[in-house]
């Protein structure tokens, strides 16, 4: 099977524009979850998505949102991006239930930049 | 709450052991280990689950105490290619299972 693939694998943009990071997940995994990556934080879950609804949520503001397709693939976007937002973005996929009880697959993230 | 590991580093020789611990101050669902390598994906390691199943790489071994909300991985024998950062990841459980990761322990492994 393929792995996951995350487009761009780059980006750079300026203070107050909007990115769109998009996400394609393992065949049949349904689960697609995103991690913000900064060397000071470490890995922070942003959102997961299942079936094409948000089953959780991390702790970022409304600037950082998502959705999932009906062919499982995901895209989030930042609106109005600050400085603080250059990170490693990761998605992974997983055949997980409710309860994470399996391993994610993680792509090899979109470098974001700000400046 | 992100889990707190240690040590936040570590360098090895090959062949030495090393231990390195995730703990929470929530109670537990489960705990998930990755490695991830400079400039790549983290990759999955093993699940540690409530009640004591566990899910992993056979030459991965890791314990989970319920009670005390603590992980720890056991990297025995190191190899070269165990270097990388670790992080542990838990799941609180009950309405919301979400992963949440510390920041992760760096081991070095030297020749």
């Amino acid at each position: 099977k393929a792995g996951v693939t995350q487009t761009p694998r780059y980006l750079i943009k300026t203070r107050g524009q909007q990115v769109t990071l998009s996400c394609s997940p393992i065949s049949g995994h349904r689960s697609v979850s995103w991690y913000q990556q900064t060397p000071g934080q470490g890995l922070q879950f942003l959102f997961e998505y299942f079936s094409e609804t948000q089953r959780n949520k991390g702790n970022f503001p409304g600037r950082f949102s998502g959705r999932q397709f009906s062919n499982s693939r995901s895209e989030m976007n930042v609106s109005t991006l600050e400085l603080g937002d250059s990170a490693l973005y990761l998605c992974a996929s997983s055949e997980s239930g409710r309860e994470l009880r399996n391993e994610q697959f993680f792509g090899p993230g979109t470098r974001l930049t700000v400046l | 709450q992100q889990p707190v590991q240690s040590p936040q580093a570590v360098i090895l020789r090959e062949g030495e052991d090393a231990v390195i611990n995730c703990s929470s101050s929530k109670a537990l669902y489960s705990v998930h280990w990755y490695r991830q390598k400079h400039g790549e994906a983290p990759v999955f390691l093993m699940i540690l689950l409530k009640g004591g199943e566990q899910k992993g790489h056979e030459k991965i071994s890791a314990s989970f105490n319920e009670k005390k909300q603590q992980s720890s991985l056991y990297l025995t024998a190191s190899q070269l290619s165990y270097s990388g950062t670790y992080f542990c990841g838990t799941v609180s459980g009950g309405s919301n299972y979400k992963l949440t990761f510390g920041k992760g322990t760096l081991l070095t492994v030297n020749p």
